[in-house]
């Protein structure tokens, strides 16, 4: 177990649909990371926050968006959904506000557009 | 453009045979090198960190180096535990993206 919690771990939906991801990050650690793996495209940066708020910003699509809660847990809302959004998406986390040392990712959630 | 590329795509293993795995990057202002291992359907786990050419780590049978323009991981007698696909990754600009490669995955049999 990293310590970065991702929920949930499957999820199948529909095109056009909205789901959203959830992810707690290690204790302590006040970044965290959002990125996309497809077997196409490796592991994509999408998005980072730091303590609440948006740190940098990768290729992350319009309809995909995130937030970061006092408790630290982030969130990546994902909608009008499309069979090519099928991929696994992976939290991680780091106690800066860079990744200097590695920082830990979570299991990922597995998404299934259908 | 910030780019990544590995080599070889895959690798098959006898038990205990050594081998090295390519990493090759291109970036404006290297901020750090990175080895992550993944098992299938896990994230990736963090290995190792590097910085500057000429620094070299080492984790049980893994030794990570680094030049200017490449990362080597060496894996020496490995174990079928050892299977798995090893990513390199490279910060650059901010401290806060890492760009990936596509991974070798390594397959290691008794």
């Amino acid at each position: 177990d990293s310590g970065v919690t991702q929920t949930p771990k499957h999820l199948i939906t529909a095109t056009g649909q909205r789901v959203t991801l959830r992810c707690s990050p290690r204790s302590g650690d006040l970044s965290v990371y959002w990125y996309q793996q497809s077997l196409d495209q490796g592991l994509q940066f999408l998005i980072q926050y730091y303590n609440g708020e948006e740190r940098a910003k990768g290729n992350i699509l319009e309809r995909f968006s995130a937030q970061q809660f006092p408790d630290l847990h982030s969130e990546l809302n994902l909608s009008s959904l499309e069979l090519g959004d099928s991929a696994l998406y992976f939290c991680a986390s780091s106690v800066g506000r860079d990744r200097s040392y590695g920082y830990t990712f979570g299991s990922g959630t597995r998404l299934t557009v259908v | 453009e910030d780019q990544v590329t590995q080599s070889p795509e895959a690798l098959r293993l006898q038990e205990g045979e050594s081998s090295s795995l390519n990493c090759s990057y291109t970036v404006s202002g290297l901020r750090g090198l990175f080895w992550y291992r993944q098992d299938p359907g896990k994230g990736p786990e963090f290995l190792f960190t590097l910085y500057s050419a000429g620094e070299e780590k080492e984790k049980e049978r893994l030794k990570a180096t680094l030049t200017k323009k490449e990362s080597f991981l060496h894996i020496t007698a490995p174990k079928p535990e050892d299977s798995a696909t090893y990513l390199c990754a490279v910060g650059s600009g901010g401290y806060n993206k890492l760009i990936f490669g596509a991974g070798t995955r390594l397959a290691v049999h008794p």
